[in-house]
């Protein structure tokens, strides 16, 4: 159970292009899901927290208007890289976990590795 | 955006033996801990979890210790196997739910 599926698992695009990476929980609902990048070698750094209905939370540095974040349903959030360029080119994961849930392993995606060539 | 990663420190170790991987995290008001594996080109992959009110718990053929007073994490995987190479990653929460990230570690198995 608890199961996190993320798309694409790869995209290249061009600077200047956006691109939407989806986020699914597939046997839960997920009222809460977060999105973090990692770049080689280096751990994984929480971009925003975004809940279903409302809008994301942003961490400190992160632009909002760069990285749209949607949560319509309890199931799905994307994130949009808008107008991308080389210095985007990371590894985005997502993750989710359910309201009742606190304090319990949040679950994530096989992440997604854009290229922005 | 919080928990800004160096590059990896590496653990080399022999399969069959034991391994310790140490960790040490950020906050004094952090009461769930979770220890991830990540292998290459995947997700983090949950291996064991440890609420502040513990400071051992036990899964199979893992082990995780915390020590609060020095804000001290450390995982512990009996009889390491070459399957078991990958990063690990500690992890970190307090009343929000969001998880933060530790440095990480690279563990090799050498056959």
């Amino acid at each position: 159970g608890a199961v996190v599926s993320q798309h694409p698992s790869w995209v290249i695009c061009k600077s200047g292009t956006s691109v939407k990476i989806e986020c699914r929980s597939l046997d839960f609902q997920a009222t809460t899901m977060f999105w973090y990048r990692q770049f080689p070698k280096q751990s994984l750094m929480l971009m925003a927290t975004s809940n279903e209905g409302s809008k994301a939370t942003y961490e400190q540095g992160v632009e909002k208007d760069k990285f749209l974040i949607n949560h319509a349903s309890l199931t799905l959030s994307t994130l949009t890289v808008t107008s991308a360029h080389p210095e985007d080119s990371s590894f985005y994961i997502c993750s989710a976990t359910q309201r009742q849930a606190y304090n319990s392993p949040l679950h994530f995606g096989n992440g997604t590795r854009l290229t922005v060539t | 955006g919080e928990s800004v990663g160096l590059h990896l420190p590496t653990l080399s170790v022999q399969e069959g033996d034991n391994s310790i991987i140490n960790c040490a995290y950020s906050n004094s008001a952090s009461d769930y801990f979770i220890w991830y594996k990540q292998e290459s080109g995947k997700g983090p992959q949950f291996i064991i979890d440890i609420r502040s009110n513990m400071d051992k718990r036990q899964g199979q053929r893992v082990t995780v210790l915390l020590n609060k007073t020095v804000k001290h994490l450390s995982l512990q995987i009996a009889a390491t196997q070459p399957g078991d190479s990958a990063v690990y990653f500690c992890a970190e929460s307090w009343g929000t739910g969001k998880l933060i990230f530790g440095q990480g570690t690279t563990l090799q198995v050498k056959p």
